[in-house]
């Protein structure tokens, strides 16, 4: 079945230390999201590839940073996390069909900061 | 900025009854979308509704959109255990990006 599958599921990282995300999908969908979801709280998206076109919110934070390799992955880096940073993090796709863009999300991944 | 605010922010329901929750929003949009979210989980779109529609069915779903209120309804009818989650709605921006702005989600409880 076409999906978007994320990894790890749960993530712990230490304050400070580098953590990557990935991101895939079989969907061969153009574009990609991802998305900091905080407890009880609406998806903020961070970013989107627009095929190899990056689109960068204007309020996310130099700390997070976004690689697109393929059309198939995506990663999200977080350079020094710290503990606000704590959050579900999601990856989602979508195609170009004109009017109809629905996003296919990922499980997500959990990120624990200690 | 946020783009759709839902309310209630929680709602809890008898197994059985009819769920409804409402959306507004501010700017123009080409489409108005809702997804359900389990807990822990990723979002999974249920419906989308163009701003050219006034109403669409799917299974247990309706969905209702009034562009001259900015505002929609999602109805679902019949409600089961495992239609609780939290709904959100999202909207794109008329310009054509490729981006939707989620409003703050209803948290639906039905209880058996």
């Amino acid at each position: 079945d076409a999906m978007v599958i994320q990894n790890p599921r749960y993530q712990v990282t230490q304050f400070g230390k580098p953590v990557t995300l990935s991101c895939s999908q079989t969907l061969n969908h153009n574009v990609m999201y991802w998305y900091q979801q905080k407890s009880s709280q609406a998806p903020k998206l961070l970013f989107h590839y627009y095929d190899k076109d990056f689109n960068n919110e204007a309020d996310t934070p130099d700390n997070f940073q976004s690689r697109r390799p393929n059309t198939s992955f995506c990663f999200l880096d977080i350079r020094s996390p710290g503990l606000g940073d704590a959050a579900m993090y999601l990856c989602a796709t979508s195609g170009t069909r004109k009017g109809y863009n629905e996003q296919f999300f990922g499980p997500g991944t959990r990120l624990t900061v200690l | 900025s946020q783009q759709g605010e839902e309310d209630p922010q929680a709602l809890s329901i008898q197994e059985g009854e009819n769920a409804t929750m409402n959306c507004s929003y501010k700017t123009s949009i080409n489409n108005l979308q809702w997804y359900r979210q389990n807990s822990g989980r990723g979002l999974v779109h249920l419906i989308l509704i163009r701003s050219n529609e006034r109403e669409k069915h799917s299974g247990r779903l309706r969905v209702t959109l009034d562009t001259s209120k900015k505002s929609s309804s999602l109805l679902i009818t019949a409600s089961r255990a495992a239609d609780t989650a939290s709904y959100f709605c999202a909207t794109d921006a008329a310009q054509g990006a490729q981006k939707l702005v989620f409003g703050q989600g209803t948290r639906l409880t039905i209880n058996p």
